[in-house]
């Protein structure tokens, strides 16, 4: 069955980078995208950057310039990092399986709450 | 970017009541729409996608409908086991997807 996988730190320090791998099973990266967002404390969901099946990516502008998403296809994992985090970027990050824009996000990684505190 | 705007922010209801929540649009999204319930400490789940369609293992006491810019979800009769934030968000704008500030159901 689908699975999404999320390994990465709980504690980043201030203007330190963010990196979490999302291994992904029952599906291959080579046929489906995966998204990544975010819930900060309290508040809603945000959405941050896709990679595609071929490689490309897109990103939130807010985020374009401290974001890369990039993948192993052969390893089924998907590595998302983030630069120059601050406090307000303390949340919880999910990716997802992409389905099709008409479908929405049906398989989720567990998440992965990142406090960013020295 | 598309804006969505849910309402009310919190709601208290009981067992059995029938509950309306709305999710509306900055632009017209079609029907691109997806709602989402999350539990505490859990990922987000998805219950409808295409502003309508029921995603599968949903109970049938879960509708949406809406088109453009305005779309609800409804429970028809919220069991104890709803009570939950339920984000919308448009999938319209596919490489700038957005998401509502989210809805708190609330045990009255």
């Amino acid at each position: 069955q689908v699975q999404l996988k999320q390994s990465g730190p709980s504690l980043v320090q201030p203007s330190q980078s963010l990196s979490i791998t999302c291994t992904v099973s029952g599906f291959s990266l080579t046929s489906y995208g995966v998204h990544w967002v975010r819930q900060s404390p309290g508040k809603g969901l945000e959405w941050l950057g896709v990679i595609w099946r071929g490689g490309s990516t897109d990103y939130n502008a807010a985020f374009m310039s401290r974001l890369s998403i990039t993948k192993d296809n052969s390893k089924s994992q998907v590595f998302f990092k983030m630069n120059s985090l601050q406090a307000d970027d303390t949340a919880i990050y999910y990716c997802a399986k992409d389905d099709g824009n008409y479908v929405g996000f049906a398989y989720w990684g567990q998440g992965t709450l990142v406090t960013v505190s020295a | 970017n598309i804006v969505m705007t849910q309402s009310p922010k919190s709601m208290s209801m009981s067992v059995g009541e029938r509950v309306t929540l709305s999710c509306k649009a900055s632009e017209n999204v079609g029907t691109y729409v997806s709602w989402y319930q999350q539990k505490p400490e859990q990922s987000p789940k998805l219950l409808i996608y295409g502003a309508s369609n029921r995603y599968t293992g949903v109970p049938d006491r879960f509708t949406g409908s809406g088109s453009a810019t305005d779309f609800t979800l409804t429970i028809s009769s919220v069991q104890a086991e709803d009570l939950a934030d339920y984000h919308c968000g448009q999938s319209y704008s596919y490489r700038a997807l957005t998401f509502g500030a989210g809805t708190k159901l609330e045990l009255k």
